[in-house]
């Protein structure tokens, strides 16, 4: 069965930190992996990654992908109080015959950044 | 554009009634899908429509749950009769061409079942 598996579930950082956070996963014929940071409603996009090895970089956010080892990162650097939200892992697969482009999404990490 | 839009934002009702959710998606987008996120399960994907079609509903839960696309605008999620354990949040999103990093939510609908 595919699955994504987010860790840790939950973090409590001050202002300033740098935080890393974890995706694994097991999907059948994986094509992407992509980030994304949901505050109070809808997830918003982050990242997409389909190489291993190649760091993807947005401001302080960066994110890098495994494919040997099935994981990916996500870095925040000099974390706000802006950066709290549950950040999402979801790893896009096809069913048999390539019909679908499904999106198996973690349980997500909450970050939480006080000042 | 507005983004995907959800109706209602809130529902409450009583175990055994119906509901319904609305969805009306991205103008010129052609890939819908209805999720749901609860504590527990994180985000699920119940139906998944592309060109107004149903490609894969493998995610419904059951009977209980159906959907439709009548056009290109507009999606309706039903729930009949809905129990407590339905309680959720239901997200509904959509995207061109099935673009996953072009993916847009709507702001979903938080579904109370008592």
């Amino acid at each position: 069965e595919d699955k994504v598996v987010q860790s840790p579930l939950s973090l409590v950082v001050h202002e300033g930190d740098t935080v890393t956070l974890n995706c694994s996963y097991e999907v059948t014929n994986f094509r992407s992996l992509l980030w994304y940071k949901q505050e109070k409603k809808a997830p918003t996009f982050l990242f997409m990654l389909t190489s291993s090895g190649i760091e993807k970089k947005s401001g302080r956010l960066s994110s890098i992908l495994d494919k040997k080892e099935l994981f990916s990162i996500l870095n925040i650097t000099a974390t706000q109080t802006g950066d709290s939200a549950v950040y999402l892992c979801a790893v896009e697969g096809t069913t048999y015959g390539g019909a679908t482009n499904k999106l198996i999404f973690g349980t997500g990490t909450l970050l939480a950044v006080q000042p | 554009d507005a983004g995907v839009i959800q109706s209602p934002r809130h529902e409450v009702t009583e175990m055994g009634q119906e509901v319904t959710l609305r969805c009306k998606p991205i103008s010129g987008h052609n890939s819908l899908f209805w999720y749901r996120q609860t504590m527990m399960r994180g985000l699920e994907l119940l139906i998944y429509f592309n060109n107004n079609v149903p490609i894969d509903d493998s995610g419904m839960p059951e009977d209980r749950f159906s959907a439709k696309m009548p056009n290109a605008s507009f999606s309706t999620l039903k729930i009949q009769p809905s129990e407590p354990r339905d309680s959720a949040v239901y997200f509904c999103a959509s995207t061109f061409r099935r673009a996953n990093e072009k993916l847009f939510f709507g702001s979903g609908t938080q579904l109370s079942v008592l």
